[in-house]
């Protein structure tokens, strides 16, 4: 079984709607995050968590909300999504061991199409 | 401004040639993380290497190589003998060691290979 899974894996949905993406892992990781993917940009951090208390926000966190349920899952919303939020979503976990340097393990995205 | 630059949108080669990746970064930090990840055509994102600013030694694993030069802020990717299973997009990216940095790991826009048989 894959250590990072996302859910789900694709979804189409329409402007205004709520969404939800979700993500677990099996890492035993402390630190999780949510990525966007547009053609040509590379990633882009939305937001990150280093435990279960703590929530950060990245680059481009306008329009998204988190929520760290256990140290193993991190779900992002779009409380009401728009056709600009049309992208690839990646979760990732690292451990933590390596002050903020650590290597993130990437899930398998969830592609979200807004229409 | 943009941390990581990868100039190459596309490369394209036939199978068995070297195809060589650029990466420029730009920090001012003296301690600092480079990586780079494989994105095959499936969508998901492989890490291949973590580098860390103090070790300027090249790397080797297999068919891959990694050539750091600080002097020019460049961590260059070399695939030998490139294979079709080499076509994906590869991505640069940058983790710098100051607290109001942490978990920020910065990409660069990628660069898509092709592999052609």
């Amino acid at each position: 079984d894959a250590d990072v899974t996302q859910t789900p894996r694709n979804r189409i949905t329409k402007t205004g709607k709520r969404i939800m993406l979700e993500c677990s892992q099996t890492k035993g990781h402390d630190r999780m995050y949510w990525y966007r993917q547009d053609p040509g940009l590379g990633l882009q951090l939305i937001y990150y968590s280093f435990d279960v208390k703590d929530i950060n926000k990245g680059e481009i966190s306008d329009g998204y909300s988190v929520s760290r349920q256990a140290q193993a899952k991190f779900s992002l919303s779009l409380e009401s999504a728009i056709p600009n939020q049309t992208a690839l979503y990646f979760c990732a976990t690292s451990a933590g061991l390596a002050g903020g340097t650590d290597t993130q393990y990437f899930g398998p995205g969830t592609r979200l199409t807004v229409l | 401004a943009q941390k990581v630059t990868q100039a190459q949108t596309e490369i394209s080669v036939v199978e068995k040639e070297d195809v060589t990746l650029d990466c420029v970064y730009e920090t001012r930090d003296t301690t600092y993380y480079l990586f780079w990840y494989k994105q095959p055509p499936s969508g998901e994102l492989v890490f291949l290497i973590r580098r860390n600013s103090f070790d300027e030694q090249n790397e080797i694993s297999g068919r891959y190589s990694w050539n750091f030069q600080k002097s020019t802020s460049s961590f260059n990717f070399t695939i030998t003998a490139s294979q079709v299973v080499d076509s994906a997009v590869y991505f640069c990216a940058l983790s710098e060691e100051r607290t109001d940095s942490w978990g920020k790991l910065q990409f660069g826009a990628g660069t898509q290979v092709v592999v052609t048989p």
